[in-house]
């Protein structure tokens, strides 16, 4: 159980266009979801907390109308990433948020998505 | 805000030995601790997560050990395999804010 999908896994596009990019929780639903980044031989770095239904929270220093979040439905997030550029070329990864018992939701990761901007 | 520290940055074991893999917290409101495996390529992968109410806890080879006062966490993998080879990397959390600071990560090798 748990498993979260991303599609697709790996994408090239010409500089100035936009890419978008799906995740969704497969057998459970997500009320929360959360976007990285991962640059290579680096940590994660997170970028944004999308909540179902509500506008999503971004970290500092992540442009919001350059990725923007949408999150539709308790099992499907999107991340679109606007006019690319090449230093946008990166491995983004989502994860979904298992909630249990009243804890802190466990987070399930995708399995990311290699973008190449030419 | 939260900063998590992770040492070493990289560990080089012979197959069949223990790997030792430490982290060290800021925020002692903390109380949520994962441990994640990455795969070259891929996303990372859940293996053992460890809440502030327990000191240990142990899956087959893998187990995390807590120590609160000292605000670290451990992970312990025995008996290593080479496809034990990986990244592993710690996080934490705190239940209020659901979002995950990592590590920077160690690049573990199992030599055969």
């Amino acid at each position: 159980g748990a498993v979260v999908s991303q599609h697709p896994s790996r994408v090239i596009c010409k500089s100035g266009t936009s890419v978008k990019i799906e995740c969704r929780s497969l057998d459970f639903q997500a009320t929360t979801m959360f976007w990285y980044r991962q640059f290579p031989k680096q940590s994660l770095m997170l970028m944004a907390t999308s909540n179902e239904g509500s506008k999503a929270t971004y970290e500092q220093g992540v442009e919001k109308d350059k990725f923007l979040i949408n999150h539709a439905s308790l099992t499907l997030s999107t991340l679109t990433v606007t006019s690319a550029h090449p230093e946008d070329s990166s491995f983004y990864i989502c994860s979904a948020g298992l909630a249990g018992g009243g804890h802190t939701d466990t987070q399930y990761f995708g399995p990311g998505t290699r973008l190449t901007v030419l | 805000g939260e900063n998590v520290e992770q040492h070493p940055s990289t560990l080089s074991v012979q197959e069949g030995d223990s790997a030792v893999i430490k982290c060290t917290y800021s925020d002692s409101a903390s109380n949520y601790f994962p441990w994640y495996k990455q795969e070259l390529g891929k996303g990372p992968q859940l293996i053992i997560d460890i809440r502030s109410n327990v000191g240990e806890k142990k899956d087959q080879r893998i187990a995390v050990t807590l120590n609160k006062t000292a605000k670290h966490f451990s992970l312990h993998i025995t008996e290593t395999q080479p496809e034990d080879s990986a990244v592993y990397f710690c996080a934490a959390t705190q239940d209020s804010s659901y979002k995950l600071i990592f590590g920077s990560g160690t690049r573990l090798l199992v030599r055969p």
